[in-house]
């Protein structure tokens, strides 16, 4: 299995401002993924991270809003943009992996808890 | 594509009591399936996956799941909560590989003494 951490655990934000989370992996993955879970809900993808190309982002998801860097195989960022409070979850990082035509489970960083005032 | 239905929103035991969590797959068709779990203020963490391998799956925490075609039922047991198990499940269908796992509302389990 893999493990995930992420940077920032928390941030308190104000609004208008930017955060980037950073994600590290102990191992090379080829894709990672990003998802957002907001107070009392489920997890929503917000994009695909493959290194050495662009993200690929979920429907109601931009890349001005969310953009993403994947600079090597063990690393990725998530920058949240021009915040508002709507803004405030918590980010995970995920990572899999696999082939053919079975999925593999994914495994999870700890997550970035997010507020925004 | 696989989906699941988890046909509780919450559900509430006494310590020591089984716990069960109910979760639905539509297709049989090479399934495979996962269950996580998400400690209140922590990541998700995987408890047990189905790939075809055996019916039966054992997780961690004492946790297991029975796969059952006749009944498309993939559902969490576990034969004695403790307070630890309050958290929130998730049933997730497994997708091609390189694609995200999707998931759904899960189930929150709520233990009392």
């Amino acid at each position: 299995s893999a493990v995930i951490s992420q940077k920032p655990s928390r941030d308190i934000c104000q609004r208008g401002t930017s955060l980037t989370i950073q994600c590290q992996v102990d191992s090379q993955v080829t894709m990672m993924f990003w998802y957002r879970q907001q107070p009392g809900q489920s997890l929503t993808l917000i994009a695909t991270a493959n290194q050495g190309s662009e993200a690929t982002y979920e429907s109601g998801f931009v890349i001005d809003k969310f953009p993403i860097s994947r600079p090597n195989l063990t690393f990725s960022t998530l920058t949240v943009s021009n915040m508002s409070p709507e803004d405030s979850s918590i980010y995970l990082c995920s990572v899999g992996g696999g082939s053919g035509t079975v999925s593999y489970e994914q495994y999870f960083g700890p997550g970035t808890r997010l507020t925004v005032t | 594509a696989q989906s699941v239905t988890q046909l509780d929103s919450h559900v509430s035991v006494s310590e020591g009591t089984p716990v069960l969590l109910r979760c639905n797959y539509s297709s049989s068709y090479s399934p495979s399936l996962f269950w996580y779990v998400q400690h209140p203020n922590k990541g998700l963490q995987l408890l047990l996956k189905y790939t075809s391998a055996a019916t039966l799956v054992k997780g961690i925490n004492g946790f297991e799941a029975e796969f059952k075609k006749s009944e498309t039922s993939f559902h969490l047991t576990k034969p004695s909560a403790h307070m630890s198990d309050a958290a929130e499940y998730f049933c997730v269908p497994g997708r091609q590989a390189g694609t995200a796992l999707i998931f759904g509302k899960g189930t929150t389990l709520s233990v009392s003494s």
